[in-house]
């Protein structure tokens, strides 16, 4: 079985600011790992995955994550937040060796940017 | 290239009745999957669809049933409606599997209310 943890169900960054969302994952095989975005009444964006090559991952919007298997997390970062990074944020993991790859998400955090 | 689509976009039902939802996949998709947000939790996934075929399914009731048909679009059917029903469903579509992983690319949701 799979799960994600969100730590955090809302954070608050100034806007210029680090932006940190953490997530620690769950899973007997090697899993394959996401970040979500979602805006208000739309649907899920895609923001970055890791997918067993390089541990270090760059997405859009300036965001990027890293796998680090010996903690189980894949934290998501973003140097200098932007107004337009409020929304919510879903970490989400999968098995690599399925057959179906069903995402298990993580609840969700909520990033508020402050001007 | 037209995205992943859904309808309706809002949706309100009473205890009790049944509802169809809609979702066409992105062109050149075969595999498209189906998730239930509750409000304020993470998406929850409820079963996917591979070449006609249910391939994988979530813990949810027999009551939620699907389809998908020739052009690979899929219905999801939910039977004797509860309270709890009421979420935002999101479907995703994945392009013809290589044998790594295939992204998922979410439609905008159907908003299902019941009463």
């Amino acid at each position: 079985a799979q799960s994600v943890t969100q730590l955090g169900s809302h954070v608050s960054v100034s806007e210029g600011a680090l932006v940190l969302l953490r997530c620690n994952y769950s899973s007997s095989v090697p899993p394959y790992l996401f970040w979500y975005v979602q805006y208000p009444n739309q649907g899920l964006q895609l923001l970055l995955k890791y997918t067993s090559a390089a541990t270090l991952v760059k997405g859009i919007n300036g965001f990027e994550a890293e796998f680090k298997k010996s903690e189980t997390s894949f934290h998501l970062t973003k140097p200098s937040a932007h107004m337009s990074d409020a929304a919510e944020y879903f970490c989400a993991v999968t098995n690599s060796g399925g057959s179906n790859y069903k995402l298990t998400f993580g609840k969700g955090t909520l990033l508020t940017v402050n001007p | 290239e037209t995205g992943v689509t859904q309808s309706p976009t809002h949706l309100i039902k009473t205890r009790g009745q049944q509802v169809t939802l809609r979702c066409s996949s992105q062109s050149g998709h075969n595999t498209v999957s189906w998730y239930q947000q509750a409000l304020g939790q993470g998406p929850q996934f409820i079963f996917q669809y591979y070449r006609e075929e249910e391939n994988g399914r979530g813990n949810f009731p027999p009551r939620f049933s699907g389809l998908q048909f020739p052009n690979y679009s899929s219905e999801l059917n939910v039977n004797a409606l509860e309270l709890d029903d009421s979420a935002l469903y999101l479907c995703a579509s994945s392009p013809p599997r290589t044998g790594s992983y295939n992204e998922q690319f979410f439609g905008p949701g159907t908003r299902l209310t019941v009463l």
